[in-house]
């Protein structure tokens, strides 16, 4: 089966510049999830999808971050306007619904998309 | 408030040499997973190894076991026998299961020499 797929893999923006990350799921994962890595710090959870609803976003940082995942297939995470503190890699992960105790489905990560504002 | 620790950011091992990672976790839910990942330069995250809150067995997978210590709330990757291929970030990771979401360590730097 294909992998989480994210789009593009590198984006260099000026500071105050649009920037829209995609993001592709496994086939059949409702559970869509966005991660954010700055150099040298834990990765940080922004949000959750089950399928298109937003079932957690209490880690998006502002409201210059939205994402929409229509029809609950692939989701968008779009920064605007973009800030010289948003720099990191962001990684989209899915996985199956329905998790109960002793599941151990793990999260499938996408390869993420550096961004850098300058 | 769930958390998750690593406290090495970095380590250098011989190769051929076991290595261990040190994670602990806090949370306050009884049933929850543990996970650890390791990024390659490349930079995709590869899922290694899952424990769970309630296993009686430590996880293994191939040359990578976690030393799973439930009273003392850690969860340490064991790496046995080590490579060049190994040299990459390792993170711990954690799932709670009233809160759906995987929360990481800082990660582990780990460089093995030939």
């Amino acid at each position: 089966e294909a992998g989480v797929t994210q789009f593009p893999s590198h984006s260099v923006i000026e500071k105050g510049q649009t920037v829209t990350l995609r993001c592709d799921p496994i086939s059949g994962h409702d559970n869509l999830y966005w991660y954010r890595r700055v150099m040298g710090k834990e990765i940080k959870f922004l949000l959750h999808f089950v399928k298109e609803s937003k079932q957690d976003e209490s880690g998006m940082p502002n409201n210059r971050f939205l994402a929409e995942r229509t029809g609950g297939t692939y989701s968008t995470l779009k920064v605007q306007p973009a800030e010289l503190e948003d720099s990191g890699v962001y990684f989209c992960a899915s996985s199956h619904l329905g998790l109960t105790p002793g599941d151990n489905s793990p999260l499938h990560f996408g390869n993420g998309t550096r961004l850098t504002v300058t | 408030a769930q958390k998750i620790t690593q406290t090495q950011p970095g380590m250098f091992v011989q190769e051929k040499e076991a290595v261990t990672l040190d994670c602990t976790y806090d949370t306050s839910d009884p049933s929850y997973g543990l996970f650890w990942y390791k990024q390659p330069s490349s930079g995709e995250m590869i899922f290694l190894i899952y424990q769970g809150s309630y296993d009686q067995q430590n996880a293994t997978e191939g040359r990578y076991s976690l030393n799973f210590q439930k009273a003392r709330k850690s969860a340490n990757l064991v790496i046995s026998a080590s490579q060049l291929g190994d040299s990459a970030m390792y993170f711990c990771a954690m799932r709670a299961y009233r809160d759906d979401k995987i929360i990481f360590g800082k990660g582990t730097r780990l460089h093995i020499l030939p």
